[in-house]
C-alpha cells in the first residue's frame, strides 16, 4: 500500500533560518516517483520537484534542495535561509504504477511552515 | 499560473443539491485528475481521466461523477450534497499516460460550501 508520512504538522522558523521538511514514504513498487507541492496561504497547489525511483541524486535550485534517500525511504526537502514569503503548507506526494496506468498522487498530510520576520 | 483554469472559484449551496465544477487542462494534457482536500481527510484522489476514458478511481462516492469531454475539459458532478461535502475541490492535470509520469499542474481550485 502507498502511503506518504508526514510527521512534522507544524513548523515555526525565523527569518534566514534553515528549515527541513521531512517525507517518508511507503511503497510495494520499484519504480515510483516523488513530489513536493507548496500550497501558499491564497490555496492554489504549485509544483515543486519531481524525482524518480531510480535517481538518488540530491536537487539543489536555489534556495531549496531535496535528499532522497532509498535506504530510509526518506524524501526530505530543506530550505536555506528561510524567507516569509516561504511561508506555506507543503506536500510530499507519492505515485506509483497501477493497473490501468493511473498516475495518481498519494499525499502526505502536509507540514505547515511559518516563517517569522 | 499553472495553465489550469477551474470554475466557480466558490460555490455555495445547500444540502441536498447538486452542482457541477468545471475544468480546463494546460493545452496538450491529456490527463485530468480530480482531488479533494478536507480538513479531516486531507488531499484525497478522487477520480483520473485519460483522453477521455476514465483512467482510475480513488476515494470518490457514488454521488459523485465526473466525465471528460472531446475537447479535453472535465466536468465534475456532486449531488445530493451534504455538510460533509464541504471541501475544496482540485482539478490537475498532465501529460501522462501508458506510464510516462509527468507532473500534475493543478487549477486554483474551487471551494464548496454546503449549508
Amino acid at each position: 500500500a502507498q502511503k506518504v508520512t508526514q510527521a512534522q504538522t507544524e513548523i515555526s522558523v525565523v527569518e534566514k533560518e534553515d528549515v527541513t521538511l521531512d517525507c517518508v514514504y511507503e511503497t510495494r513498487d520499484t519504480t515510483y516517483y516523488l513530489f513536493w507541492y507548496k500550497q501558499p496561504p491564497s490555496g492554489e497547489l504549485v509544483f515543486l520537484i519531481r524525482r524518480n525511483s531510480f535517481d538518488e541524486q540530491n536537487e539543489i535550485s536555489g534556495r531549496y534542495s531535496w535528499n532522497f534517500q532509498k535506504s530510509t525511504s526518506s524524501f526530505n526537502f530543506t530550505i536555506t535561509a528561510s524567507q516569509v514569503v516561504d511561508s506555506a503548507v507543503y506536500f510530499c506526494a507519492l505515485s506509483e504504477p497501477e493497473k490501468g496506468g493511473s498516475e495518481k498522487l498519494v499525499f502526505g498530510k502536509g507540514t505547515k511552515l511559518t516563517v517569522n520576520p | 499560473d499553472s495553465g489550469v483554469t477551474q470554475t466557480p472559484k466558490h460555490l455555495i449551496t445547500a444540502t441536498g443539491q447538486r452542482v457541477t465544477l468545471r475544468c480546463s487542462p494546460r493545452s496538450g494534457d491529456l490527463s485530468v485528475y480530480w482531488y479533494q482536500q478536507s480538513l479531516d481527510q486531507g488531499l484525497q484522489f478522487l477520480i483520473q481521466y485519460y483522453n477521455g476514458e476514465e483512467r482510475a478511481k480513488g476515494n470518490i462516492l457514488e454521488r459523485f461523477s465526473a466525465q471528460q469531454f472531446p475537447d479535453l475539459h472535465s466536468e465534475l458532478n456532486l449531488s445530493s450534497l451534504e455538510l460533509g461535502d464541504s471541501a475544496l475541490y482540485f482539478c490537475a492535470s498532465s501529460l501522462a499516460g501508458a506510464g510516462y509520469y509527468n507532473e500534475q499542474f493543478f487549477g486554483p481550485g474551487t471551494r464548496l460550501t454546503v449549508l
